[in-house]
């Protein structure tokens, strides 16, 4: 059974940063890219940026340069997010999601951040 | 970046209504359209890929049509499980960008 774990809800306070995980199973991870997802409350959906583990190749949404870096551990299976430098306006969940040709068939549970002092 | 129009924002259905949602890109995407559903704290489900392709597990009464630039996705006996916020996504170009979603409900 394909499954993406992410890590738990996390509270930051305005300009820190946070490191989001999402651990895959049930597939091989380097065969597939992984994108990540902004959720903002009450919004639609929003790329933030692709890691190709295999290859460790990434790409990002303009919006998102210097804000979220992605990473892979391929010895674990795991897919990370750095968020940096958080504003409320980075409140919001956060979904990793798999890549299966032009679409996505499989999400992870979500992680919702929220930034507050 | 294509962009997604997804109408109507929001309709409330009746029990074994048929139900229908657009969606519109903003250049030709060559069928290369997913729908999603999203049930209130959940990640989104895939529904249909391809535009007009089943997802596995999924109830026949979704049904993807479309072409070009415009795409829909039809229940056919709305259900109670079937209240959600659904979004469309274009895969032809990247970055894949997502409609903004519609609410549907219960009447």
């Amino acid at each position: 059974e394909v499954k993406l774990q992410q890590s738990g809800d996390e509270l930051v306070r305005p300009g820190a940063s946070v490191k989001i995980s999402c651990k895959a199973s049930g597939y091989t991870f380097t065969n597939y890219a992984m994108y990540w997802v902004k959720q903002s409350p009450g919004q639609g959906l929003e790329w933030i940026g692709t890691i190709i583990p295999l290859i460790d190749t990434t790409s990002y949404n303009q919006k998102f340069k210097g804000k979220a870096t992605l990473t892979a551990d391929k010895s674990s299976n795991t897919a990370y997010m750095e968020l940096s430098r958080l504003t409320s306006e980075d409140s919001a969940v956060y979904y990793c999601a798999r890549k299966m040709w032009d679409y996505f068939d499989y999400w992870g549970q979500g992680v919702m951040v929220t930034v507050s002092s | 970046d294509i962009q997604m129009t997804q109408s109507p924002a929001s309709l409330s259905a009746s029990l074994g209504e048929t139900v229908s949602i657009e969606c519109l890109a903003s250049e030709g995407i060559s069928n290369s359209l997913a729908w999603y559903q999203q049930k209130p704290g959940k990640s989104p489900q895939l529904l249909i890929y391809g535009a007009s392709s089943l997802q596995d597990g999924v109830p026949s009464r979704f049904s993807g049509s479309g072409s070009g630039t415009q795409y829909s996705l039809k229940i056919s006996g709305m259900q109670p499980e079937d209240e959600g916020v659904y979004y469309c996504q274009q895969g032809y170009k990247y970055p894949f960008t997502f409609g903004s979603g519609t609410k549907l409900e219960i009447k």
